[in-house]
């Protein structure tokens, strides 16, 4: 069975610029977590999508945004991009909502430069 | 409040040496408890999980881990160590109520280098 997917896996962007990653989890799972993971904060929980509703929010300003298709696969906005906004962004999937014994699997990351 | 610790950021070993990296867990519930790795600029690789039963639970890699309740602790283990092992490793916790934590808390990682 095929892993999680992330598109693209490096992406540079100027400041003031948006940018849309896409992730598609291994099929048959229904939820979709984002995490930003930088060497200053670490792994940040950013959101978590489930039947196509955004389920969890981590605490980003609304300059950060998803959504999730029919199909599961979710993309993640981020407008008016900043320097500080420059991470690896994680996605994991799992079969149910995330937690408890709900195991998330992690795609490789799309590494997003803010110059 | 619901938080994974891990006391270790960053340790070293030599080669062939055992390993065991720390973490501690707070929460309420019964726990539901994670090791991922992660190689530089990579995406995070399931090591092992327990949910339930025995507590010495087995994993990739030859890694294997202990779940001792009375010390709220999850630590991490392998006998003996490979270059290839040099990564960062993440101790999480899966609960159900984590808010804007997310669902699955994660400790700040440690950081495993090897030495020749």
């Amino acid at each position: 069975k095929a892993g999680v997917t992330q598109t693209p896996r490096y992406l540079i962007k100027t400041r003031g610029q948006q940018v849309t990653l896409s992730c598609s989890p291994i099929s048959g799972h229904r939820s979709v977590s984002w995490y930003q993971q930088t060497p200053g904060q670490g792994l940040q929980f950013l959101f978590e999508y489930f039947s196509e509703t955004q389920r969890n929010k981590g605490n980003f300003p609304g300059r950060f945004s998803g959504r999730q298709f029919s199909n599961s696969r979710s993309e993640m906005n981020v407008s008016t991009l900043e320097l500080g906004d420059s991470a690896l962004y994680l996605c994991a999937s799992s079969l149910g909502l995330a937690g408890g014994q709900n195991t998330q699997y992690f795609g490789p990351g799309t590494r997003l430069t803010v110059l | 409040a619901q938080s994974v610790t891990q006391p270790d950021i960053h340790i070293t070993v030599s080669e062939g040496a055992s390993l065991e990296l720390r973490c501690n867990y707070s929460y309420g519930a019964t726990p539901y408890l994670f090791w991922y790795v992660q190689s530089p600029g990579q995406g995070l690789q399931l090591l092992l999980k327990y949910f339930s039963g025995d507590t010495l639970v087995q994993g990739i890699k030859g890694f294997e881990a202990e779940f001792k309740r009375s010390q709220s602790s999850f630590n991490l283990r392998k006998p003996s160590v490979h270059w290839s092992d040099a990564a960062e490793y993440f101790c999480a916790v899966g609960v159900h109520t984590g808010g804007s934590q997310g669902n699955l808390i994660f400790g700040k990682g440690t950081k495993l280098s090897v030495k020749p």
